[in-house]
């Protein structure tokens, strides 16, 4: 089945403790991009990849890193997370051949930090 | 500042009513206009998008209707059901804008029985 996996889907923690959210999709797509859910304001995008070894900032990379070691894999990474990254976490991935289109979402991952 | 802007925030429609979202955008550089349906719990999923050299575009129940001088398009669905309770996102591309999809704020539709 085609589909773009995120893990965890839940996760609270606290202040400054570093964690990880995997993002992998099975559908040979060259692009990869995380989404931040907060009401009132949709989703906004942090970071894309284009292929991989090819990440740029969305609109709010800020507090966030990734990397695009393999072409399905496409992790999120909270160096030292804050509250106001509280949020729900959407991993999408669509092919470059179709700009726009078939943008395939994850799942979520809902993160608290406290 | 929202670059697409999107209402109602929630919307109420009774079975077999007409359900109707608004969104409108300002930057004449956007050339595809998806909308995005995500049910609670789930991610988006693409339901329906328009290229704006076309004004009307029309699936089953969900036709968007696309007005480019006024730089608006709506979503309309037809012969609502329970089912089609969900958040649903309108969103912008730009040409040349490597798929980054630009979302509107969300609206959350109950179809009540």
């Amino acid at each position: 089945e085609a589909q773009v996996t995120q893990n965890p889907r839940y996760l609270i923690t606290v202040t400054g403790k570093k964690l990880t959210v995997t993002c992998s999709q099975n559908m040979n797509h060259e692009y990869m991009s995380w989404y931040r859910q907060d009401p009132g304001l949709g989703l906004r995008q942090i970071y894309y990849s284009m292929n991989v070894e090819v990440t740029d900032k969305g609109d709010v990379p800020e507090g966030y890193k990734v990397s695009r070691k393999e072409k399905r894999n496409f992790p999120l990474i909270l160096e030292s997370p804050s509250p106001n990254q509280t949020s729900l976490y959407f991993c999408a991935s669509s092919l470059m051949s179709k700009p726009g289109l078939e943008q395939f979402f994850g799942p979520g991952t809902r993160l608290t930090v406290l | 500042q929202q670059q697409v802007k999107q209402s109602p925030q929630s919307l109420i429609v009774q079975k077999g009513g007409i359900s109707i979202i608004n969104c409108a955008y300002e930057n004449t550089a956007f050339d595809y206009f998806p909308w995005y349906q995500q049910f609670p719990g789930k991610g988006p999923a693409l339901l329906i998008a328009i290229r704006p050299d076309v004004s009307e575009k029309k699936e089953g129940r969900f036709t968007i209707s696309f007005n480019k001088s006024a730089k608006q398009f709506s979503l309309h669905i037809m012969d609502s059901q329970p089912g089609d309770s969900a958040t649903y996102f309108c969103a912008a591309t730009q040409k040349g804008g490597y798929n980054k999809l630009i979302f509107g704020a969300g609206t959350r539709l109950a179809v009540h029985p």
